[in-house]
Protein backbone atom coordinates (compact mmCIF):
# COMPACT_ATOMS: atom_id res chain seq x y z
CA UNK A 1 0.00 0.00 0.00
CA UNK A 2 1.05 3.82 0.07
CA UNK A 3 3.19 5.04 2.37
CA UNK A 4 3.73 9.10 2.65
CA UNK A 5 6.61 10.42 4.58
CA UNK A 6 6.59 13.90 5.60
CA UNK A 7 9.60 16.48 7.14
CA UNK A 8 10.44 17.95 9.42
CA UNK A 9 7.97 16.72 12.04
CA UNK A 10 8.36 20.38 13.53
CA UNK A 11 9.28 24.27 12.03
CA UNK A 12 9.95 26.93 13.84
CA UNK A 13 9.90 30.18 11.48
CA UNK A 14 10.34 33.87 11.87
CA UNK A 15 6.72 35.86 10.96
CA UNK A 16 6.92 36.92 7.70
CA UNK A 17 9.69 34.15 6.25
CA UNK A 18 8.82 31.44 4.45
CA UNK A 19 7.96 27.56 5.81
CA UNK A 20 8.67 24.59 3.31
CA UNK A 21 7.07 20.97 4.28
CA UNK A 22 8.00 18.07 2.04
CA UNK A 23 6.43 14.71 1.30
CA UNK A 24 7.56 11.76 -0.50
CA UNK A 25 5.31 8.44 -1.41
CA UNK A 26 5.77 5.41 -2.58
CA UNK A 27 2.67 4.48 -5.15
CA UNK A 28 3.46 5.39 -8.52
CA UNK A 29 -0.58 5.16 -9.43
CA UNK A 30 -1.14 8.22 -6.42
CA UNK A 31 -2.33 11.53 -8.85
CA UNK A 32 -3.71 13.38 -6.45
CA UNK A 33 -1.73 15.04 -3.45
CA UNK A 34 -3.68 18.01 -0.87
CA UNK A 35 -2.62 19.61 2.01
CA UNK A 36 -4.11 19.99 4.87
CA UNK A 37 -4.30 22.13 8.04
CA UNK A 38 -5.30 20.82 11.28
CA UNK A 39 -5.81 22.80 14.49
CA UNK A 40 -6.59 22.11 18.02
CA UNK A 41 -9.30 19.47 18.63
CA UNK A 42 -10.75 20.36 15.10
CA UNK A 43 -10.64 18.03 11.67
CA UNK A 44 -8.42 18.95 8.70
CA UNK A 45 -8.70 21.84 6.36
CA UNK A 46 -8.11 21.32 2.84
CA UNK A 47 -5.79 24.49 2.34
CA UNK A 48 -4.37 23.22 -1.48
CA UNK A 49 -4.51 20.32 -3.35
CA UNK A 50 -2.56 19.08 -6.68
CA UNK A 51 -2.99 16.45 -9.05
CA UNK A 52 -0.56 14.69 -11.09
CA UNK A 53 -0.98 16.43 -14.51
CA UNK A 54 0.19 19.40 -13.18
CA UNK A 55 3.65 20.39 -11.35
CA UNK A 56 3.08 23.64 -9.60
CA UNK A 57 -0.30 25.23 -8.29
CA UNK A 58 -0.53 28.52 -5.99
CA UNK A 59 -2.99 30.16 -4.29
CA UNK A 60 -1.99 33.33 -3.00
CA UNK A 61 0.98 32.50 0.28
CA UNK A 62 0.18 29.48 -0.53
CA UNK A 63 1.95 26.86 -3.05
CA UNK A 64 2.56 23.43 -3.78
CA UNK A 65 5.21 21.54 -6.25
CA UNK A 66 4.53 18.26 -7.42
CA UNK A 67 7.95 16.01 -8.88
CA UNK A 68 6.38 12.77 -9.87
CA UNK A 69 9.92 11.47 -11.13
CA UNK A 70 10.85 11.62 -7.48
CA UNK A 71 7.86 10.55 -5.51
CA UNK A 72 7.43 14.06 -3.60
CA UNK A 73 5.60 17.03 -3.01
CA UNK A 74 6.30 19.97 -1.46
CA UNK A 75 4.43 22.92 0.79
CA UNK A 76 5.49 26.43 0.37
CA UNK A 77 4.04 29.14 2.53
CA UNK A 78 5.13 32.35 2.28
CA UNK A 79 4.72 35.65 4.30
CA UNK A 80 4.25 33.41 7.36
CA UNK A 81 1.59 35.23 9.72
CA UNK A 82 1.02 33.84 13.64
CA UNK A 83 -2.07 32.50 12.03
CA UNK A 84 -0.64 30.20 10.37
CA UNK A 85 0.54 28.15 13.22
CA UNK A 86 -0.77 24.74 13.14
CA UNK A 87 -0.21 21.12 12.39
CA UNK A 88 -0.10 20.39 8.78
CA UNK A 89 -0.86 16.99 7.00
CA UNK A 90 0.11 15.83 2.94
CA UNK A 91 -1.80 13.09 1.38
CA UNK A 92 -1.88 11.39 -1.10
CA UNK A 93 -4.95 9.58 -2.98
CA UNK A 94 -4.84 6.71 -6.39
CA UNK A 95 -8.33 8.62 -7.56
CA UNK A 96 -9.88 11.94 -6.07
CA UNK A 97 -12.76 11.66 -3.91
CA UNK A 98 -12.90 7.41 -4.68
CA UNK A 99 -10.25 6.39 -2.63
CA UNK A 100 -8.83 6.72 0.18
CA UNK A 101 -6.70 8.85 1.51
CA UNK A 102 -2.81 8.05 3.36
CA UNK A 103 -1.60 10.80 5.45
CA UNK A 104 1.97 11.95 6.40
CA UNK A 105 2.97 12.03 9.62
CA UNK A 106 2.40 15.97 10.35
CA UNK A 107 4.23 18.94 10.75
CA UNK A 108 3.51 21.30 13.91
CA UNK A 109 4.80 24.48 12.24
CA UNK A 110 5.22 27.64 14.99
CA UNK A 111 5.22 30.88 13.20
CA UNK A 112 7.25 33.31 15.90
CA UNK A 113 6.20 36.79 15.62
CA UNK B 1 -18.61 24.36 -0.30
CA UNK B 2 -19.40 21.11 1.19
CA UNK B 3 -19.88 20.58 4.53
CA UNK B 4 -20.42 17.50 6.62
CA UNK B 5 -21.38 17.73 10.31
CA UNK B 6 -20.20 15.31 12.79
CA UNK B 7 -21.70 14.80 16.24
CA UNK B 8 -21.20 14.55 19.16
CA UNK B 9 -18.02 16.75 19.06
CA UNK B 10 -16.75 15.44 22.93
CA UNK B 11 -18.06 12.15 24.63
CA UNK B 12 -17.24 10.56 27.81
CA UNK B 13 -18.06 7.29 28.14
CA UNK B 14 -17.95 4.66 31.11
CA UNK B 15 -15.65 0.86 29.77
CA UNK B 16 -18.19 -1.50 28.49
CA UNK B 17 -20.81 0.65 26.98
CA UNK B 18 -21.06 1.82 23.43
CA UNK B 19 -21.04 5.08 21.51
CA UNK B 20 -22.65 6.29 18.52
CA UNK B 21 -20.85 8.83 16.01
CA UNK B 22 -23.07 10.29 13.61
CA UNK B 23 -21.69 12.12 10.25
CA UNK B 24 -24.22 13.81 8.12
CA UNK B 25 -23.20 15.22 4.50
CA UNK B 26 -25.99 18.72 4.41
CA UNK B 27 -25.37 19.80 0.96
CA UNK B 28 -24.84 17.23 -1.03
CA UNK B 29 -24.90 13.12 -1.19
CA UNK B 30 -22.01 11.40 0.07
CA UNK B 31 -21.79 7.93 -1.57
CA UNK B 32 -17.86 6.76 0.16
CA UNK B 33 -17.46 7.63 3.70
CA UNK B 34 -14.04 7.45 5.61
CA UNK B 35 -13.75 7.10 9.36
CA UNK B 36 -10.20 7.39 10.52
CA UNK B 37 -8.46 7.95 14.19
CA UNK B 38 -6.29 9.87 15.28
CA UNK B 39 -4.22 9.44 18.82
CA UNK B 40 -2.42 12.72 20.20
CA UNK B 41 0.35 14.20 18.00
CA UNK B 42 -0.48 11.05 15.62
CA UNK B 43 -1.60 11.61 11.64
CA UNK B 44 -4.94 10.34 11.02
CA UNK B 45 -5.35 6.34 10.49
CA UNK B 46 -7.67 4.93 8.32
CA UNK B 47 -9.98 2.84 10.27
CA UNK B 48 -12.68 1.64 7.42
CA UNK B 49 -14.18 2.76 3.99
CA UNK B 50 -17.98 2.64 3.85
CA UNK B 51 -19.89 3.05 0.34
CA UNK B 52 -23.47 3.68 0.84
CA UNK B 53 -26.09 0.08 1.22
CA UNK B 54 -22.93 -1.92 0.85
CA UNK B 55 -21.17 -3.64 4.21
CA UNK B 56 -17.69 -1.15 5.11
CA UNK B 57 -14.10 -2.44 4.22
CA UNK B 58 -12.19 -2.38 7.42
CA UNK B 59 -8.66 -1.92 7.33
CA UNK B 60 -5.48 -4.04 8.67
CA UNK B 61 -5.91 -4.57 12.61
CA UNK B 62 -9.31 -2.91 13.16
CA UNK B 63 -11.56 -5.07 14.80
CA UNK B 64 -15.45 -4.59 12.82
CA UNK B 65 -17.01 -6.66 15.55
CA UNK B 66 -15.97 -3.52 17.82
CA UNK B 67 -16.63 -0.26 15.50
CA UNK B 68 -19.54 -1.04 13.46
CA UNK B 69 -20.08 1.17 10.65
CA UNK B 70 -23.58 1.65 9.02
CA UNK B 71 -23.93 3.43 5.49
CA UNK B 72 -27.70 3.64 4.84
CA UNK B 73 -28.06 6.88 3.37
CA UNK B 74 -25.95 8.76 0.95
CA UNK B 75 -26.17 12.02 3.94
CA UNK B 76 -25.43 9.51 7.03
CA UNK B 77 -22.93 7.52 8.23
CA UNK B 78 -22.36 6.41 11.97
CA UNK B 79 -19.72 4.51 13.34
CA UNK B 80 -20.62 3.16 16.83
CA UNK B 81 -17.80 1.81 19.44
CA UNK B 82 -18.95 -1.01 21.03
CA UNK B 83 -18.19 -1.86 24.55
CA UNK B 84 -15.60 0.91 24.86
CA UNK B 85 -12.62 0.47 26.33
CA UNK B 86 -9.90 3.04 27.43
CA UNK B 87 -6.98 2.47 24.97
CA UNK B 88 -10.49 3.49 22.58
CA UNK B 89 -9.71 6.88 23.31
CA UNK B 90 -9.53 8.85 20.42
CA UNK B 91 -10.66 11.79 18.14
CA UNK B 92 -12.55 10.04 15.51
CA UNK B 93 -12.50 12.17 12.56
CA UNK B 94 -15.61 11.38 9.01
CA UNK B 95 -14.62 11.93 5.83
CA UNK B 96 -16.99 12.16 2.59
CA UNK B 97 -17.00 12.15 -0.94
CA UNK B 98 -18.83 12.10 -4.22
CA UNK B 99 -16.77 10.93 -7.27
CA UNK B 100 -16.45 13.74 -9.21
CA UNK B 101 -17.92 16.59 -6.99
CA UNK B 102 -15.05 18.75 -7.10
CA UNK B 103 -14.57 19.55 -2.99
CA UNK B 104 -13.52 16.27 -3.42
CA UNK B 105 -12.89 14.83 0.35
CA UNK B 106 -14.58 16.73 3.14
CA UNK B 107 -14.17 16.33 6.54
CA UNK B 108 -15.87 16.34 9.30
CA UNK B 109 -14.79 18.50 12.71
CA UNK B 110 -13.97 15.12 14.98
CA UNK B 111 -15.76 13.72 17.93
CA UNK B 112 -12.96 13.56 20.92
CA UNK B 113 -13.81 9.84 22.38
CA UNK B 114 -12.84 9.60 26.35
CA UNK B 115 -13.62 5.96 27.84
CA UNK B 116 -13.37 6.28 31.48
Amino acid sequence: GENVEQHPSTLSVQEGDSAVIKCTYSDSASNYFPWYKQELGKGPQLIIDIRSNVGEKKDQRIAVTLNKTAKHFSLHITETQPEDSAVYFCAASRNFGNEKLTFGTGTRLTIIP
Amino acid sequence: GAVVSQHPSRVICKSGTSVKIECRSLDFQATTMFWYRQFPKQSLMLMATSNEGSKATYEQGVEKDKFLINHASLTLSTLTVTSAHPEDSSFYICSASLQGYSDGYTFGSGTRLTVV
